[in-house]
């Protein structure tokens, strides 16, 4: 079965400090993909950065940065110097390689994350 | 911007009504699927749609239907509306890439719809 799960359901910090999202997900492909979007309170969900499985390198895009293990099923992601535009509800997302749902999304509960001034 | 826009913004209906939701894709995006969000939640996967024919549902009853068109505009249709149905829908679109490599999904802005 596949499953994610974001143990953190809301995360509060003050601006520029560091802050972690944590994802755990669950599957029985080899192969998958996995996503983090950013949902701002005006409801569209961006995308963020995908990962696929095969590829266990971890990414830095500016302030972001994710770290992916495959031992231990997780899928992180950090901010650095968070700022107030950061508020927003975080999801981390996985999808499978096969079968009719091909790229079907299965999205955590999310992690809603303020930044204070 | 991702391309991808949905209609109407808000919508509120009254139970045992019927509502039809409309998204308009990228050009070229040939897969479409639409999520329910309840409040709180994460998006829960209601079906896909690729060249005009769904081809994977998620766990929604048939009163939850659809149609794409070969515009790249979308419709779902949801009959007999429940108090439950109230939530954010998010329409996505993605390429579908030789050899079914899933590309990325590009959400629009959602629907709201209020069921009362």
């Amino acid at each position: 079965a596949q499953k994610v799960t974001q143990a953190q359901t809301e995360i509060s910090v003050v601006e520029k400090e560091d802050v972690t999202l944590d994802c755990v997900y669950e599957t029985r492909d080899t192969t998958y993909y996995l996503f983090w979007y950013k949902q701002p309170p005006s409801g569209e969900l961006v995308f963020l950065i995908r990962r696929n499985s095969f590829d266990e390198q971890n990414e830095i895009s500016g302030r972001y940065s994710w770290n992916f293990q495959k031992s231990t099923s997780s899928f992180n992601f950090t901010i650095t110097a968070s700022q107030v535009v950061d508020s927003a509800v975080y999801f981390c997302a996985l999808s499978e390689d096969r079968g009719s749902t091909l790229g079907r999304l299965y999205f955590g509960r999310g992690t809603q994350l303020t930044v204070w001034p | 911007e991702t391309g991808v826009t949905q209609s109407p913004t808000h919508l509120i209906k009254t139970r045992g009504q019927q509502v039809t939701l409309r998204c308009s894709s990228q050009s070229g995006h040939n897969t479409v699927s639409w999520y329910q969000q309840a409040l709180g939640q994460g998006p829960q996967f209601i079906f896909q749609y690729y060249r005009e024919e769904e081809n994977g549902r998620g766990n929604f009853p048939p009163r939850f239907s659809g149609l794409q068109f070969p515009n790249y505009s979308s419709e779902l249709n949801v009959n007999a509306l429940e108090l439950d149905d109230s939530a954010l829908y998010l329409c996505a679109s993605r390429p579908k890439l030789a050899g079914g490599f899933p590309d990325t999904q590009y959400f629009g802005p959602g629907t709201r719809l209020t069921v009362l």
